[in-house]
């Protein structure tokens, strides 16, 4: 069984500029969540794609954008990039659109300078 | 507005001692309750869980309490072990929606 991956798992990016996340859900699973967390939080939630269709979003501005191919592998894009984006990227999947138990990739460190 | 508090951010524990990592939530909306454990440079790890409907849930070592009523949320891990040593993040997931609000994390460090 495949778990999930996330690519890169370290990014230097400059600020304004966009960035793009990839993650792959394990095997199976039709949905997929991403977190950020910043330095000495817990994660906070992004938003969450169920079967290719955006299904819940936190608190994030729009230059967070997300999507979900039909293989259920997803990314994560953000523009305009600004030093507080700097944070480790979370991407989490899970069977169904529900909330039920989520296995989470390694993380993508994105340092924003 | 942090609706999941771990007011202690870390602990230091002997092995073989039982360590209790606690969190405490705001909302009375929230029915499904989780724990996860995280080591440097992975992705938190699902540990444990426990529905609202139920107070108790055991795992091995590790079992989860819950408190509705004091909207408090537990879990002893017995006994405790080097490896246990990680950050645990306390999760939960509201009856309406399905995204997790997670608390700030405690970083158990067990002793040898």
């Amino acid at each position: 069984e495949t778990g999930v991956t996330q690519s890169p798992t370290h990014l230097i990016k400059t600020r304004g500029q966009q960035v793009t996340l990839r993650c792959s859900s394990q095997s199976g699973h039709n949905t997929v969540s991403w977190y950020q967390q910043a330095l000495g939080q817990g994660p906070q939630f992004i938003f969450q794609y169920y079967r290719e269709e955006e299904n819940g979003r936190g608190n994030f501005p729009p230059r967070f954008s997300g999507l979900q191919f039909p293989n259920y592998s997803s990314e994560l894009n953000v523009n305009a990039l600004e030093l507080d984006d700097s944070a480790l990227y979370l991407c989490a999947s899970s069977l169904g659109g529900g909330g039920t138990e989520a296995f989470f990739g390694q993380g993508t460190r994105l340092t924003v300078v | 507005d942090q609706q999941v508090k771990q007011n202690s951010p870390s602990l230091s524990v002997q092995e073989g001692r039982i360590s209790i990592l606690n969190c405490d939530y705001t909302n009375s909306m929230f029915d499904y309750f989780l724990w996860y454990k995280k080591y440097p440079a992975e992705g938190p790890t699902f540990l444990i869980s426990i529905s609202s409907i139920k107070d108790k849930n055991e795992d091995g070592r590790f079992t989860v309490f819950l408190n509705k009523s004091a909207k408090h949320l537990s879990l002893h891990i017995v006994p405790s072990q080097p490896g246990d040593s990680a950050v645990y993040f306390c999760a939960v997931i509201p009856n309406t929606g399905n995204q997790f609000y997670f608390g700030t994390g405690t970083s158990l460090t067990v002793i040898p």
